[in-house]
């Protein structure tokens, strides 16, 4: 079945800097691939998304790329601020009304 | 915005009961997932409704059945509790694209 995995599990940076989630999915039937932010005792929130007919998508610091030939996705956040620390989990679908598969998520601490 | 609705938000039963978790979604989304989410894990997908009726299956012990309704609200029915479902169950739902999860219920088995 599709699995997705994510990497790192945790990734502490200092305020300022950048971060950088991966992700790589296993079905090349997906077509859809968003990014959720989770907080504590929160359910997981949209931050971005990307399609597989783009190959790059940008929303003020956050930004998503997909290598469909790779099957690969990423996350880039710029100027990380303390209120990004969360947990994020990317996430892998097709169209249609199928389910969505998370990845394990990564643990983000921005040190201020 | 009207967001995902889900009730109880908290829930606390003893082992062997049955609980009952309830999912509003947002108006006009056809589509509606339950997902499971142990401490420090990744949100596991049980069960999904498309147009009343299920359209995908996961994980969902026997013991848990779900259905949605005319209105489009689902509910997932959870018998012989264990302690592990102990838990926090989140509904998304969506049309097409893109889910919205619900805020959890969080649910405790002692």
């Amino acid at each position: 079945g599709e699995n997705v995995e994510q990497h790192p599990s945790t990734l502490s940076v200092q305020e300022g800097d950048s971060a950088v989630i991966k992700c790589t999915y296993s079905d090349s039937a997906s077509n859809y691939f968003p990014w959720y932010k989770q907080e504590l005792g929160k359910g997981p929130q949209l931050i971005i998304d990307i399609r597989s007919n783009v190959g790059e998508k940008k929303d003020q610091r956050i930004a998503v790329t997909l290598n469909k030939t790779a099957k690969h996705f990423s996350l880039h956040i710029t100027e990380t601020q303390p209120e990004d620390s969360a947990v994020y989990f990317c996430a892998a679908s097709k169209s249609g009304g199928f389910k969505t598969i998370f990845g394990a998520g990564t643990r983000l601490f921005v040190k201020a | 915005a009207a967001g995902v609705i889900q009730s109880p938000r908290h829930l606390i039963k003893e082992k062997r009961e049955t609980a009952t978790l309830k999912c509003y979604p947002i108006p006009r989304h056809d589509t509606v997932y339950w997902y499971q989410q142990g401490p420090g894990q990744d949100p596991q997908f049980l069960i999904s409704f498309y147009e009343k009726m299920q359209s995908d299956k996961g994980s969902i012990p026997d013991r848990f059945s779900a259905q949605q309704f005319s209105d489009y609200h689902s509910e997932l029915n959870m018998s012989s509790l264990e302690l592990g479902d102990s838990a926090l169950y989140f509904c998304a739902s969506s049309k097409r694209y893109g889910y919205t999860f619900g805020s959890g219920t969080r649910l405790t088995v002692v």
